[in-house]
């Protein structure tokens, strides 16, 4: 099985309001990560856990949060949604060194 | 840093034409290019990948060429089908350094019958 799945496909959420992502996989990978995706841009990388240890990106640093309680959970926070965090959020996870494997993705519309 | 650059957003072809999709990379170190496919409401998922500079991946009739001369990793096949239509992502993995994976902007590929 090489499925990671993500809660919920779709989420609205008010301006200044706090919103979780959820991602988990089964496949025992050692590392986990958060890209964002705009319209017309690239993914871009939020952050990753390889095993325990947090990597923000530094442009991001002050604007996500994540938690890793266990191998096969990974969560995304924003503790106070603006307009520019409407997205599409993708978790992927993998062996480190191997093969990037995603979720289908959180589409977050921020109102 | 390393950076990835693709510069067709969009590619329209025919059934059975020739497909080719740019792809440049910088980078100070030794990385791994995948390229990745993406469906409508999917996640991506890895089309092909190659570890080692000067070798060439290929799938499904997809293929590209590591070319560290040129710093070049571009996708082409030979003949495509109306199923092919989705975006491909071309992607650095710094695998052996910081762990992390760098996206090109994407091209999305529409393929008409």
């Amino acid at each position: 099985d090489t499925t990671v799945k993500q809660n919920p496909r779709y989420k609205l959420a008010r301006v200044g309001k706090p919103v979780n992502l959820i991602c988990s996989q089964t496949m025992n990978h050692d590392t986990m990560y958060w890209y964002q995706k705009k319209p017309n841009q690239a993914p871009k990388l939020l952050l990753f856990y390889y095993d325990k240890i947090l990597n923000r990106e530094a442009d991001t640093f002050e604007k996500f949060q994540s938690s890793r309680p266990n191998n096969s959970f990974c969560s995304l926070y924003i503790g106070s949604a603006g307009l520019e965090y409407s997205a599409m959020y993708l978790c992927a996870s993998s062996r480190v060194g191997n093969t990037l494997y995603f979720g289908a993705g959180t589409r977050l519309s921020v109102l | 840093g390393n950076s990835v650059t693709q510069m067709q957003g969009q590619v329209t072809l025919s059934e059975e034409e020739f497909l080719f999709i740019n792809c440049t990379y910088s980078t100070t170190g030794y990385p791994t290019l995948f390229w990745y496919v993406q469906y409508p409401g999917e996640g991506p998922q890895l089309l092909l990948k190659v570890t080692t500079a000067n070798n060439k991946g290929s799938s499904r009739g997809f293929e590209a060429t590591y070319d560290k001369g040129t710093t070049s990793f571009h996708l082409q096949k030979a003949s495509v089908q109306e199923s092919d239509s989705a975006v491909y992502y071309c992607v650095l993995g710094d695998l052996g350094g910081n762990y992390k994976y760098v996206f090109g902007a994407g091209t999305r590929l529409k393929v008409i019958a």
